[in-house]
């Protein structure tokens, strides 16, 4: 089993749809979880980081479960500029103070006119 | 501010030719630092880290190797590149409790 899985995708929605994005991890020693957002041809870009309270920026809202081992990403309102590549990412602990990522394979959102 | 360099920023080299990709970082000292491959369709992969000057753990056997010669100065190379080390090759170090900053990256295509 893949350390962090996602939906596989890739998602097609309208302009101002809500889109949520699901994620599983299996290392329960994850320390920490985030969300990346990758254009075409371009390196990841951290989008928000996700914590057990549940966190929102504007238009997104991250949650973690981690008596499931869940990460969730919603977006409502969705722009056309949301489309992208969206990484689920889990960090452990890696001896001393180094933390390693984990990227789930991406999960494709193309938002259209 | 910190930021982080990668280049070339795009690289055709033939089989068995050398592979030599350069990181560095600025305004930061004694960063953890890590090589990432994406290959086409396919997640993004650790290969190596680095948590100081000449300290490298490597995270997946392959072709490459990696060197940490200065404090913000991490290198990718390979003595013979195989057609499967084509990917997007990407050079990160962590930001403390907000996840990794990569740089730009660099598409290799060995051909």
């Amino acid at each position: 089993r893949k350390e962090v899985e996602q939906d596989p995708g890739p998602f097609n929605v309208p302009e101002g749809a809500t889109v949520a994005f699901n994620c599983t991890y299996s290392n329960s020693a994850s320390q920490s979880f985030f969300w990346y957002r990758q254009d075409c041809r371009k390196e990841p870009k951290l989008l928000m980081s996700v914590y057990s309270s549940g966190n929102e920026d504007g238009r997104f809202t991250a949650q973690l479960n981690r008596a499931s081992q869940y990460i969730s990403l919603l977006i409502r309102d969705s722009k056309l500029s949301d489309s992208a590549t969206y990484l689920c990412v889990g960090a452990f602990r890696s001896g001393g103070s180094n933390y390693k990522l984990t990227f789930g394979k991406g999960t494709l959102l193309t938002v259209n006119p | 501010s910190q930021t982080i360099h990668q280049w070339p920023a795009t690289l055709v080299q033939p089989v068995g030719s050398p592979l030599s990709l350069e990181c560095t970082v600025e305004g930061t000292s004694n960063p953890n630092l890590y090589w990432y491959r994406q290959a086409a369709g396919r997640g993004l992969q650790l290969l190596f880290y680095s948590v100081g000057i000449g300290q490298i753990s490597s995270e997946v056997p392959q072709n490459l190797s990696a060197s940490r010669p200065q404090d913000r100065q991490f290198i990718l190379s390979s003595k013979k590149l195989l057609l499967s080390d084509s990917g997007f090759y990407l050079c990160a170090w962590r930001q403390g409790r907000y996840g990794y900053t990569f740089g730009s990256g660099t598409r290799l295509t060995v051909v």
